[in-house]
């Protein structure tokens, strides 16, 4: 069974400081990883997506995220944070055994300091 | 222009009562994904049909039922509301099997029994 691990709950950091996200991943074959992110009150955005190739993907937003096999992981990070990024933010890998269900982390809250 | 498209946003009601959700996507999706977010933030698979076709139905009372007339809409009718219904509801849809599965989001419907 696939599983998805986002380590931290909360995430806080100061606006323009940089930001990376973790998340590892259980999955028997070759993942699809995703990246979404939740504002207040909204519904889920996709920020980037992993199927194959180049292990480092650009997303929206100036977002990127790297899949380490080796580490299980498909960790998110942006260079400088500002305050409009606030919100909740879940990994997924997907699917599994053709039911195209993604499995989510529990997300990562993040909270931008002035 | 909107991709997956939800009614009502927001739902307020008394426990006993029946309600309904509506789900509509523009993106030529044939598979569509009723989830249930928790006061924690977790996301929950409730139902996933494919072409009309019901082909995942998780844990979930059976007060709950979903309606797909075409692969456009997916509808979640709820008999008998409990307070543990409280919750956000969001539909997604997607197009597997093509390299691309990635689901799409509706806003979400925040649903409050009273």
């Amino acid at each position: 069974a696939q599983s998805v691990t986002q380590p931290d709950i909360h995430i806080t950091v100061s606006e323009g400081a940089s930001l990376e996200l973790r998340c590892n991943y259980s999955y028997g074959a070759t993942p699809y990883l995703f990246w979404y992110v939740q504002s207040p009150g909204q519904g889920l955005q996709l920020l980037l997506k992993y199927f194959s190739g180049d292990t480092l993907v650009q997303g929206i937003k100036g977002f990127e995220a790297e899949f380490k096999r080796s580490q299980s992981s498909f960790n998110l990070r942006k260079p400088s944070v500002h305050w409009s990024d606030a919100a909740e933010y879940f990994c997924a890998v997907g699917p599994s055994g053709g039911s195209y269900i993604p499995t989510f982390g529990r997300g990562t809250s993040l909270i931008v300091h002035p | 222009d909107t991709a997956v498209s939800q009614t009502p946003k927001y739902l307020v009601t008394q426990m006993g009562n029946d309600k309904s959700i509506k789900c509509e996507q523009n993106l030529g999706h044939d598979t569509m994904y009723w989830y249930k977010q928790d006061s924690k933030k977790f996301l929950k698979i409730m139902f996933s049909y494919n072409n009309k076709e019901l082909i995942i139905n998780e844990t979930v009372p059976n007060r709950f039922s979903p309606k797909s007339p075409d692969k456009a809409h997916l509808n979640l009718h709820i008999n008998s509301l409990e307070l543990g219904d409280s919750a956000v509801y969001f539909c997604a849809s997607s197009l597997p099997g093509t390299g691309e599965d990635t689901q799409y989001f509706g806003p979400g419907t925040r649903l409050t029994v009273l």
